[in-house]
């Protein structure tokens, strides 16, 4: 069965402290995707990875950055933790062999910044 | 630019009746993907039914289809028969046509409750 893990589901972190999102992917999949939600915006896309080291920007990457060291790990980082990136992060992977395309996520990390 | 509207922000629905979804979508790309997804209380993002843009039949999944209307920019999600186990969230999305890499464009979202 196909598996996309994040780390942690609920954190608190306080402003200016610097927060990993981990994400693990055990399909081989070469993307890689980091969605932040938020009620009433549905998801949007912070960054991508298309292969290991490789990332591109997404709609929303301000405050954010990524790290792709290995094929079924990325990583999100917040550099300086703000009261406005308390939100739900989902992680997703996909394979362009794949039969419809579909991304496959993980089950959401909810980080709280005080 | 590509965009997908959802304007239902929450639906109720009697247990074992149908239910419709509305999803409209802007592009002016030819070739597109659109897809559903669920996402009950657990956060977890779960992918229910896809439909090519130049698929010549409406797409279907079990309990669930696409009512896909290529002239009005709409794709449907009707549910039938509806279990308790539907209520949730649920997502359209759109395959941006161009930059490949399959990076989805979702819409708000719409609050599903079945009631007994």
């Amino acid at each position: 069965d196909v598996k996309v893990t994040q780390s942690s589901r609920y954190l608190v972190k306080r402003t200016g402290e610097k927060v990993f999102l981990e994400c693990v992917q055990d399909m081989d999949h070469e993307n890689m995707f980091w969605y932040r939600q938020d009620p009433g915006l549905g998801l949007r896309l912070i960054y991508f990875s298309y292969d290991v080291k490789m990332k591109e920007k997404g709609d929303i990457p301000e405050g954010y950055s990524v790290s792709r060291e290995k094929k079924e790990r990325f990583s999100l980082i917040l550099e300086s933790a703000s009261t406005n990136q308390t939100s739900m992060y989902l992680c997703a992977s996909f394979t362009s062999t794949g039969r419809t395309g579909e991304l496959f996520f993980g089950e959401g990390s909810r980080l709280t910044v005080l | 630019a590509q965009k997908i509207t959802q304007t239902q922000p929450g639906m109720f629905v009697q247990e074992k009746e149908a239910v419709t979804l509305d999803c409209t979508y802007d592009t002016s790309d030819p070739s597109y993907g659109l897809f559903w997804y669920k996402q009950p209380s657990s956060g977890e993002m779960i992918f229910l039914i896809y439909q090519g843009s130049y698929d010549q039949q409406n797409a279907t999944e079990g309990r669930y289809s696409l009512n896909f209307q290529k002239a009005r920019k709409s794709a449907n999600l009707v549910i039938s028969a509806s279990q308790l186990g539907d209520s949730a969230m649920y997502f359209c999305a759109m395959r941006r046509p161009r930059g490949g890499y399959n990076k989805l464009i979702f819409g708000a979202g719409t609050r599903l409750a079945v009631h007994p």
